[in-house]
């Protein structure tokens, strides 16, 4: 088996903020995502990644810069937090394409003053 | 772009019922149709897939896909209180690695 990590679990931030978030995974999965995810709705995908340096724009990439440095990892990062906002950034991974099980990690937690 | 809709938005069902839950999608080259299921504070995690019209039984679960009216639909039979969570949809077209997720249907079983 594997694990997914995010860090941190939670994020407060001022507007304005850049803020990143970090993902970690040791499945050895080609494809990472970023998912928004508010007040327990649905996800909205905002970035993925189907290998090491690749980034694919998602509906909800406005506002967000991801980088894929490592195959094991993925980061997301606020460019600029809004006053307010409060969301759960879901990370996950998937063994290669769209039809295979994502693996989700447990969240960071984001609430901006 | 895909659209992916659930209804309903919440459903409370006694222990024992049979709970239904659909999903509909937009985009007729779908070709991945997916169940997952996220109890309160917890990571989503992946119950059940279909790739082809028609239904799938695993355990207490089961999917029904119908391409052509776009369609598909969770069912769980004997639904336990352990069942209570958010369960969402997921949909992708064989062209893309995008996975569409659904706006999500709350299910709680009482006791």
């Amino acid at each position: 088996g594997g694990i997914i990590t995010q860090t941190p679990k939670f994020l407060i931030g001022q507007e304005g903020q850049k803020l990143t978030l970090k993902c970690q995974q040791n499945f050895n999965h080609d494809t990472m995502y970023w998912y928004r995810q508010d007040s327990g709705k649905g996800l909205r995908l905002i970035y993925y990644s189907i290998t090491e340096n690749d980034l694919q724009k998602g509906d909800l990439s406005e506002g967000y810069d991801a980088s894929r440095e490592k195959k094991s990892s993925f980061s997301l990062t606020v460019t600029s937090a809004q006053k307010n906002e409060m969301a759960v950034f879901l990370c996950a991974s998937s063994i290669r394409q769209y039809q295979d099980t994502q693996y989700f990690g447990p969240g960071t937690r984001l609430l901006v003053l | 772009q895909q659209k992916v809709q659930q209804s309903p938005e919440s459903l409370i069902v006694p222990e024992g019922a049979m709970t239904s839950l659909n999903c509909t999608f937009s985009d007729s080259a779908s070709q991945y149709f997916a169940w997952y299921r996220q109890h309160s504070g917890k990571a989503p995690k992946a119950l059940m897939s279909i790739f082809s019209n028609g239904e799938k039984e695993e355990g207490r679960f089961t999917i029904h896909l119908n391409k052509a009216s776009l369609h598909f639909s969770l069912h769980i039979r004997d639904s336990q209180p352990s069942d209570s969570a958010l369960y969402l949809c997921a949909v992708a077209a064989s062209n893309t690695n995008k996975v569409v997720f659904g706006t999500g249907t709350r299910l709680q079983v009482l006791p």
